[in-house]
């Protein structure tokens, strides 16, 4: 078991360009979560997953978020038409319970230029 | 609403001067108070859960404790490879995912 995996590490893009990023959870989980952080804030719930079944969603996720884990492995989230504000780290965490501590990821810095 | 709390925002300490942290917390009914450790640009890394008041939890250096409205992660002796942000975050009996406060930033000087 090799914790939770997130890919890429750093990711620099334009304005309004599309970014998708993904997250390889700890096989034994059927929990997944996606948080986002900025610099000097704790990390802020975005979505998260049942096996393959998205449970529930942050006000947070605008429409231009999307995220899908088929067949209940790994995940991925998109951003669509990417803003300033999207600059942030993107972390991935998995449990196997919901009063289970999560197993975070190192998360995906994303930087907008 | 959970709302998590935490102080000071940063800390300074020199090597060996015993501190604690404070994390405040609001929840309809708590299932479970987490702490963690994070280093610049890394994900948090779990260190301790604790699910009711009362409860201690110890490591190394460490030692968690919580009461029916706070948890203090309290530092004995800290070194300077303790410097991190150091996350408070609980869970609540309506399902809901950890809810994570802002954190305090740690640095111990040699």
């Amino acid at each position: 078991d090799t914790g939770v995996s997130q890919d890429p590490r750093h990711k620099i893009t334009k304005r309004g360009q599309n970014v998708t990023f993904r997250c390889d959870p700890i096989s034994e989980h059927n929990r997944l979560y996606w948080y986002r952080q900025t610099l000097g804030q704790g990390p802020e719930f975005l979505t998260y997953f049942q096996n393959e079944a998205q449970l529930e969603k942050s006000r947070l996720l605008s429409d231009r978020f999307s995220a899908e884990r088929p067949k209940g492995s790994f995940s991925t989230l998109e951003i669509q038409r990417t803003e300033q504000g999207d600059s942030a780290m993107y972390l991935c965490a998995s449990s196997s319970g919901q009063a289970h501590g999560y197993t975070f990821g190192s998360g995906t810095r994303l930087t907008i230029v | 609403e959970d709302q998590v709390t935490q102080s000071p925002e940063a800390l300074r300490l020199q090597e060996g001067e015993s501190s604690s942290l404070n994390c405040s917390y609001t929840v309809s009914g708590l299932r479970g108070l987490f702490w963690y450790r994070q280093d610049p640009g890394k994900g948090p890394e779990f260190l301790f859960t604790l699910y009711s008041a009362g409860e201690e939890k110890e490591k190394e250096r460490l030692k968690a404790t919580l009461t029916k409205k706070e948890s203090f992660l309290h530092i004995t002796a800290p070194k300077p490879e303790d410097s991190a942000t150091y996350l408070c975050a609980v869970v609540s009996s309506g399902n809901t995912p950890l809810v994570f406060g802002k954190g305090t930033r740690l640095s111990v000087i040699a």
